[in-house]
């Protein structure tokens, strides 16, 4: 698979319910973050997660890291129609000056 | 909250003709970098900017694009002869540090007919 792959490709749950898309990537990196897209927008950043973390929390959100695994997850709690968007990862391999790779992204649906 | 702008939303250009896209960044950023994302495909990197000059790369960034901060608010993609797959959404990111969170504009959507 390609730096920063997620799955599933497409999520479709009830509001009120979790939401957990998990990415993959190759090599090792500095960070990885999180990032959502609505249609035609632009990214939003969500969570940032250092190479020598597990886990962060933010608001609804919960990102964790396995460096062994070269793999992360994201979990929304309680989802809310609102968070129907694209979810992205994007790694960071360098210190300093990072450009991101992105990952293929996994399509969230809420159904209300 | 302090957001990155773009302008235009959306530049529709004759292929060969000039195009220049404008960002402005959070004002106290240091970095700054430009992603492109082509219909229905992955967010690519194009090019990182800090100090003034070039930092990084990407092979998409060839001799016909070029970056330049020309004052202290704007960051600027020039794309010298538009080709038909330089058809994508551009967009500008600047963060704080280099390993600080990228902060992204909404995009401009570039049509090359």
């Amino acid at each position: 698979s390609q730096q920063g792959e997620e799955d599933p490709q497409a999520l479709s749950i009830q509001e009120g319910e979790n939401a957990t898309m998990n990415c993959s990537y190759k090599t090792s990196i500095n960070n990885l973050q999180w990032y959502r897209q609505n249609s035609g927008r632009g990214l939003v950043h969500l969570i940032l997660i250092r190479s020598n973390e597990r886990e962060k929390h933010s608001g609804r959100l919960r990102v964790t890291l396995d460096t062994s695994k070269k793999s992360s997850s994201l979990l929304i709690t309680a989802s809310r129609a609102a968070d129907t968007a694209s979810y992205f990862c994007a790694t960071a391999a360098n210190f300093g000056n990072e450009k991101l790779t992105f990952g293929t992204g996994t399509r969230l649906t809420i159904i209300p | 909250e302090p957001e990155v702008t773009q302008t235009p939303s959306h530049q529709v250009t004759q292929m060969g003709q000039e195009v220049i896209l404008r960002c402005v960044p959070i004002s106290n950023h240091l970095y700054f970098y430009w992603y492109r994302q082509i219909l229905g495909q992955k967010v690519e990197f194009l090019v990182s900017f800090y100090n003034n000059e070039i930092s990084e790369k990407s092979e998409i960034f060839d001799d016909q694009f070029s970056v330049e901060r020309p004052d202290g608010s704007n960051f600027t993609l020039k794309i010298r002869s538009t080709k038909l797959e330089d058809s994508a959404m551009y967009f500008c990111a600047s963060s704080a540090e280099g390993n600080q969170p990228q902060h992204f504009g909404d995009g401009t959507r570039l049509s090359i007919l």
